[in-house]
């Protein structure tokens, strides 16, 4: 297995357009979560899924952010009408459910509104 | 509302000395510790952790010190080395949630000058 892998890495778009980014987790791990950093701050978390099941979302992720993890494998997080204060580090990360839960990351998809 | 603090951004450090990062929270519900350590372009990768039960874990040349009563925590690297440089978060889960929806702190900028 080679790990969590997020597609694109780098993503440069105009202002007002629709992105989608596209997260692999490691395959035995059953949750996925999306967080986003912004220069200066920790990652900060957006959603997560239990296999398909998207179980929590945050109030960060406003009605332009929508995530999805068909048939509980890989997931899309898909930005809306881009604004320019979408400009993040948008991290992926997956783990196995259980105590001591920790999480594996991807490296991350850096999306640039300009 | 930060709930996961850390108060220096950055550190320096001579090689062979140790490094002491530092990390407070606020939420008492938070129960179970994970330190990070981030590369530039790369995702965060998994260090070490802590249970709420224990005050101290130890693992090669990191340990995590746990205070419950002042709500701190903190690593301890020895001897540091300079490929330790990097940013290090520390992040908080209220285990008992189930989700182990991990809040991360802002991270400090370990320098182990050579």
């Amino acid at each position: 297995d080679t790990g969590v892998s997020q597609d694109p890495r780098h993503k440069i778009t105009k202002r007002g357009q629709n992105v989608t980014f596209r997260c692999d987790p490691i395959s035995e791990h059953n949750r996925l979560y999306w967080y986003r950093q912004t220069l200066g701050q920790g990652p900060e978390f957006l959603t997560y899924f239990q296999n398909e099941a998207q179980l929590e979302k945050s109030r960060l992720l406003s009605d332009r952010f929508s995530a999805e993890r068909p048939k509980g494998s890989f997931s899309t997080l898909e930005i809306q009408r881009t604004e320019q204060g979408d400009s993040a580090m948008y991290l992926c990360a997956s783990s196995l459910a259980g105590p001591g839960e920790t999480y594996t990351f991807g490296s991350g998809t850096r999306l640039t509104v300009v | 509302d930060q709930q996961v603090k850390q108060n220096s951004p950055s550190l320096s450090v001579q090689e062979g000395r140790i490094s002491i990062l530092n990390c407070d929270y606020t939420n008492s519900m938070f129960d179970y510790f994970l330190w990070y350590k981030k590369y530039p372009a790369e995702g965060p990768t998994f260090l070490i952790s802590i249970s709420s039960i224990k005050d101290k874990n130890e693992d090669g040349r990191f340990t995590v010190f746990l205070n419950k009563s002042a709500k701190h925590l903190s690593l301890h690297i020895v001897p540091s080395q300079p490929g330790d440089s990097a940013v290090y978060f520390c992040a908080a889960s209220p285990s008992t949630s189930g989700t182990y929806k991990y809040i991360f702190g802002t991270g400090t900028r370990l320098k182990v000058l050579a």
